[in-house]
């Protein structure tokens, strides 16, 4: 079936270091890969996006490239900051006429000043 | 502005008892989802519902049971059959799927249950 795995938590840097969360996937047909953010207390927001190989989301000087020949999604941020501090959770919804949403076990990022 | 709204932030349940989480979003979406966070662990689709008047089963449906008589809201019951209810339970919504395989979903702030 189809799965998404990403590293594990937690990840601690101090701010300004660059970041990377990895995240590849296993899926049928072409899926559309997303990255939300959960902030302490609160819900998922979408982060960013991609829809096709060789897509790149980007948002809030986040960004991620779909490489369909790695299967893989990887967050990457130039710069961190202390509000960047979240669990992130890598997802991916499995072509066209997909419903589901399937989601990785997240990873908790912590940012130091 | 449009969002999802999920009510009660927190809510107790005591033991044999079913309890209902609100789930309402004003974002004109057609389908609702309700999903369960748990410490450590991704989300867990436990229903799903397209349009109005039908639903399918997620993943994980056992002990739950859901309605949606109004395309605005999808309330999530927890009935004393769900042995371990304690989690993070999280409502969202998104266009239908036939304009797209690629629509977001969009979530809200969620509902934490406790047993008493």
């Amino acid at each position: 079936g189809d799965s998404v795995t990403q590293m594990e938590g937690p990840v601690t840097l101090s701010e300004e270091a660059f970041l990377t969360i990895n995240c590849t996937y296993t899926a049928t047909g072409y899926p559309s890969l997303f990255w939300y953010v959960q902030y302490p207390g609160e819900g998922l927001q979408l982060l960013l996006k991609a829809t096709k190989a060789d897509d790149k989301g980007s948002n809030k000087g986040f960004e991620a490239t779909y490489r369909k020949e790695t299967t893989s999604f990887h967050l990457e941020k130039g710069s961190v900051q202390v509000s960047d501090s979240a669990v992130y959770f890598c997802a991916l919804k499995a072509g066209q006429g997909a419903q589901k949403l399937v989601f990785g076990q997240g990873t908790r990022l912590t940012i130091n000043p | 502005d449009g969002g999802i709204t999920q009510s009660p932030k927190y809510l107790f349940r005591k033991e044999g008892q079913n309890v209902t989480l609100s789930c309402e979003q004003n974002l004109n979406h057609d389908a609702m989802y309700w999903y369960r966070q748990d410490p450590g662990q991704g989300l867990r689709l436990i229903y799903y519902s397209q349009i109005v008047n039908d639903f399918q089963k997620g993943d994980i449906a056992e002990g739950y049971s859901v309605s949606r008589e109004k395309k605005e809201s999808f309330p999530l019951t927890v009935t004393s059959a769900q042995k371990n209810p304690t989690a993070f339970y999280l409502c969202a919504s998104s266009n239908r799927v036939g304009g797209g395989g690629n629509q977001p979903q969009h979530f809200g702030d969620g509902t934490r249950l406790s047993i008493l």
